[in-house]
């Protein structure tokens, strides 16, 4: 079973403006990261974020984690055409042996 | 240069075949994952190994078996019995202690029952 969701499933918006995508899980986790993938392509990683900690930055991404309502969220600032593309959390459960889980994505386009 | 190769890039099957898909790393990872994808979907794990010679199922292993005899080569071979494979299938490694998790991803195989 899926260990994510991301939210919205579809997100469209202009260039200059922010992305915020959400995603939530159900079981007590180790980390949780980001990826994207564009069309046809292998998955790239984001960020990281561990259980422990709670907002973390890497440049234009900003990702929070509120292990309370097992929720993260991926906020790109001042988006670019190019950051059109898939966007996945995952989860590393604790207690897992190392299995990574994926939600079903967010499609995010930038429009120019 | 480092990295994940999987091959081939597009792969055809005709119904009743088995075929492997080949995925090499020269990261000197210890995990290694594979994934299938289907049109507008999510990931979903289909084995997984942290060791030589270990393997685990996934969520969706029937029809599926993989071997790990060598740390950088983790092959998956999609038998006949598995019904629906035409799909997107991605293979990833990592390390295994808990500061070194992220992914690192092939750029898949596109594999289609003809």
């Amino acid at each position: 079973s899926q260990q994510g969701e991301e939210d919205p499933q579809a997100l469209s918006i202009q260039e200059g403006e922010n992305a915020t995508m959400n995603c939530s899980y159900k079981t007590s986790i180790n980390n949780l990261q980001w990826y994207r993938q564009n069309s046809g392509r292998g998955l790239v990683h984001l960020i990281l974020i561990r259980s422990n900690e709670r907002e973390k930055h890497s440049g234009r991404l900003r990702v929070t984690l509120d292990t309370s309502k097992k929720s993260s969220s991926l906020l790109i600032t001042a988006s670019r055409a190019a950051d059109t593309a898939s966007y996945f959390c995952a989860t590393l459960r604790e207690g897992s042996n190392y299995k990574l889980t994926f939600g079903k994505g967010t499609l995010l386009t930038v429009n120019p | 240069d480092g990295g994940i190769t999987q091959s081939p890039k597009y792969l055809f099957r005709k119904e009743g075949q088995n075929v492997t898909l080949s995925c090499e790393q020269n990261l000197n990872h210890d995990a290694m994952y594979w994934y299938r994808q289907d049109p507008g979907q999510g990931l979903r794990l289909i084995y997984y190994s942290q060791i030589v010679n270990d393997f685990q199922k996934g969520d969706i292993a029937e029809g599926y078996s993989v071997s790990r005899e060598k740390k950088e080569s983790f092959p998956l071979t999609v038998t006949s019995a598995q019904k629906n494979p035409t799909a997107f299938y991605l293979c990833a490694s990592s390390w295994t202690a808990p500061i070194h998790t992220e992914a690192f991803f092939g750029q898949g195989t596109r594999l289609t029952v003809v």
